[in-house]
């Protein structure tokens, strides 16, 4: 079965800092990663999906990558800001009879202090 | 563009009694999911639809049961609510492709307490 970690769950940058923030999967036979955003008490946001032949997606200040081989993705945020806190969600969806399903990691709790 | 909608927000249920979550989306996806996320853990899938009248089930359906009547709108129900079932309850939609690699979209959530 399916696991997704990530490391660490929570993290905490100054303003203005680039930081990276990763997610391992056991099992490299997937159709894609997600990277959600979750803000405390509300629902969970797209940021980028990487298809499996992909290696790296980019949106804005955001650029994930995927080495499916290895088994890890990393979210790279540049020139954090205050309104990047939140909590950042990966999630795998495998290839085979669980293709229906999205397996999540818990989530790295990120804060960018002022 | 509304995306998926969930309604309620919050709920207070005893146990025993039960309930419909309700979600709806204007995207037109086939493919629906109830999810559940709790404290410290990953969110896990309850139940899926890949279309109109066809329901399968998750990694954690025990408690619940679905229905899928139209394209838009995938109704979680609680029978005989559990304290176990305290938890926030995600509803996703997406299109299917064919080779799998689909986007997901979820709703704000529905926070339900079970005392």
């Amino acid at each position: 079965k399916q696991e997704v970690t990530q490391i660490p769950a929570a993290l905490s940058v100054p303003e203005g800092e680039n930081l990276v923030l990763n997610c391992s999967f056991t099992d490299s036979a997937i159709y894609n990663l997600q990277w959600f955003r979750q803000d405390p008490g509300k629902g969970l946001t797209s940021l980028l999906l990487i298809q499996s032949s992909q290696r790296e997606q980019t949106s804005g200040r955001l650029n994930a990558s995927l080495d499916k081989s290895s088994g890890r993705s990393t979210l790279y945020i540049a020139a954090s800001q205050p309104g990047d806190s939140a909590t950042y969600l990966c999630a795998v969806r495998p290839r085979d009879t669980g293709a229906n399903n999205l397996f999540f990691g818990t989530g790295t709790r990120l804060t960018v202090i002022p | 563009n509304a995306g998926v909608t969930q309604t309620p927000k919050f709920r207070i249920l005893k146990i025993g009694q039960s309930m419909t979550l309700q979600c709806t989306q204007d995207m037109n996806h086939n493919y629906m999911y109830w999810y559940r996320q709790d404290p410290g853990m990953g969110l896990k899938l309850i139940y899926y639809s890949v279309g109109a009248g066809i329901t399968d089930k998750g990694e954690v359906p025990n408690g619940y049961n679905v229905s899928r009547s139209t394209t838009e709108d995938f109704p979680l129900r609680l029978e005989l609510a559990a304290p176990s079932q305290t938890s926030v309850y995600f509803c996703a939609s997406s299109r299917f492709m064919g080779t799998g690699n689909t986007e997901a979209f979820f709703g704000q959530g529905t926070r339900l307490t079970v005392v």
